[in-house]
């Protein structure tokens, strides 16, 4: 069970978009739509943002929204404001009940 | 207003076993709606899941780190428990609790996390 791939870093400026992928493989990503992401602020605990793929939580903006095509799931963030500059994690369902997180990506805000 | 908290010691020295307790208030730890985990992430590292259990018992580990990981929980005290064993420097992280339901594939509710050193 390996992690997933992130980018390290991705930035935009304010009212860009952008999109964070998240690669992992046919065991995981490619075999399930159970791609959920966490946004992290530093020394804060992670917040559920996108679960299932594309589903927003009640509370959640709906600048953000999730996809996935093949063993890549991505995170889009459109409208980039300044309160988006977190990590954001993905984590995918990796089948008998166990989970597999990717490194994260920070998303800095020019 | 769901919570959870996490505690146990800051330090634990090589070889020895990790213990932390995670207290759920504000919710029944004993829903048949919810597993309950535990997540750690090493400092300037990503996330990584550990572990989870059901309340009648039923445990789910991460493969790399079974051999080492127990979760147990007490419904009496709406608490659930992580041990690990024979840590070394690679295991000192911030250790999270969390709320995983049953119904959408999730971490949805967290705990504020507590960092475990190990060191002599």
């Amino acid at each position: 069970q390996s992690a997933l791939t992130q980018p390290a870093s991705v930035s935009g400026s304010p009212g860009q978009s952008i999109t964070i992928s998240c690669t992992g493989t046919s065991s995981d990503v490619g075999s399930y739509n159970l791609v959920s992401w966490y946004q992290q602020h530093p020394g804060k605990a992670p917040k559920l943002m996108i679960y299932e793929g594309s589903k927003r939580p009640s509370g959640v903006s709906n600048r953000f929204s999730g996809s996935k095509s093949g063993n890549t799931a991505s995170l889009t963030i459109s409208g980039l404001q300044a309160e988006d500059e977190a990590d954001y994690h993905c984590c995918s369902y990796a089948g008998s009940s166990t989970y597999v997180f990717g490194g994260g990506t920070k998303v800095t805000v020019l | 207003q769901l919570q959870l908290q996490e505690s146990g010691p800051g330090l634990v020295k090589p070889s020895e076993t990790l213990s932390l307790t995670c207290t759920v208030s504000g919710g029944s730890i004993s829903s048949s709606s919810y597993y309950w985990g535990w997540i750690r992430q090493p400092p300037g590292k990503g996330l990584e899941w550990i572990g989870s259990i059901y309340y009648s018992g039923g445990t789910y580990s991460n493969p790399s780190l079974k051999s080492r990981v127990t979760i147990s929980v007490d419904t009496s005290k709406n608490q659930f428990s992580l041990r690990l064993g024979s840590v070394t420097a690679a295991d000192t992280a911030v250790y999270y609790c969390a709320r995983q339901p049953t119904a959408i594939v999730s971490l949805d509710y967290w705990g504020q996390g507590t960092l475990v050193t190990v060191s002599s």
